[in-house]
């Protein structure tokens, strides 16, 4: 199984949006409707940030949303926070009873 | 409130079993909502997912095809905990390893909690 293909990074300035893209196959982001990003600040513990494609945790702000087409997910974050700056990744059911995550994104607050 | 606290050795030599334990505060082991999961971090391999175990009248165990030949996931009810085991370790096993929990959304899941991650080094 190989993992989702995620942008490297994106940047952006506080205020603005970026999207994270999240690319799979027709056999795990495309197959089924179960996706969900997950933020790693450096020395805390990851984080849920998104699942089932667009659902928000309690306790995440609604700057955060996601959205799928295809075989792409996609992490949007709005209104761009200093506290948003961080490593991203995507995870996706890939069949058989398995996961598959991302390569993983660094958002840059410019 | 919830905790997951993850303990073993910091080092591993090749060839030999990296066992790693997560110790559940705040949840059950054998809870029928939750699955308990491990999974690294590299730079070599990116983030893995390792693979979980979970009762739902039995015990169940998943793993990734590639890491089915020399992992264990385990389930303690006796001390609340899941341990990790995975044999012939090589440089490549070198990784932050976490253990995390994931509900259960439908027939599928998603990490919901996590512990802190903790760096295993496979090295003579």
């Amino acid at each position: 199984q190989s993992a989702l293909t995620q942008p490297r990074s994106v940047s952006g300035s506080p205020g603005q949006s970026v999207t994270i893209s999240c690319t799979g196959t027709s056999s795990d982001v495309g197959g089924y409707d179960y996706v969900s990003w997950y933020q790693f600040h450096p020395g805390k513990a990851p984080k849920l940030i998104i699942y089932g494609v667009t659902e928000r945790p309690s306790g995440v702000p609604d700057r955060f949303s996601g959205s799928k087409s295809g075989n792409t997910a996609s992490l949007t974050i709005s209104g761009l926070q200093d506290e948003d700056e961080a490593d991203y990744y995507c995870c996706s059911y890939a069949g058989s009873y398995t996961e598959v995550f991302g390569t993983g994104t660094r958002v840059a607050v410019l | 409130q919830e905790q997951l606290q993850l303990s073993g050795p910091g080092l591993v030599r090749p060839s030999e079993t990296l066992s790693l334990t997560c110790d559940i505060s705040g949840d059950s082991v054998s809870s029928n909502s939750a699955a308990w999961n491990w999974i690294r971090l590299s730079p070599s391999r990116g983030l893995e997912w390792l693979g979980r175990t979970y009762y739902r009248s039995n015990w169940h165990n998943d793993y990734p095809l590639s890491m089915k030949s020399r992992i264990m996931i385990q389930a303690d009810t006796s001390k609340n905990q899941f341990s990790l085991h995975l044999s012939s370790a090589t440089p490549e096993d070198t990784a932050i390893y976490y253990c995390a929990r994931a509900r259960q959304l439908g027939i599928r899941f998603y990490f919901d909690f996590w512990g802190q991650g903790s760096l295993v080094t496979v090295s003579s």
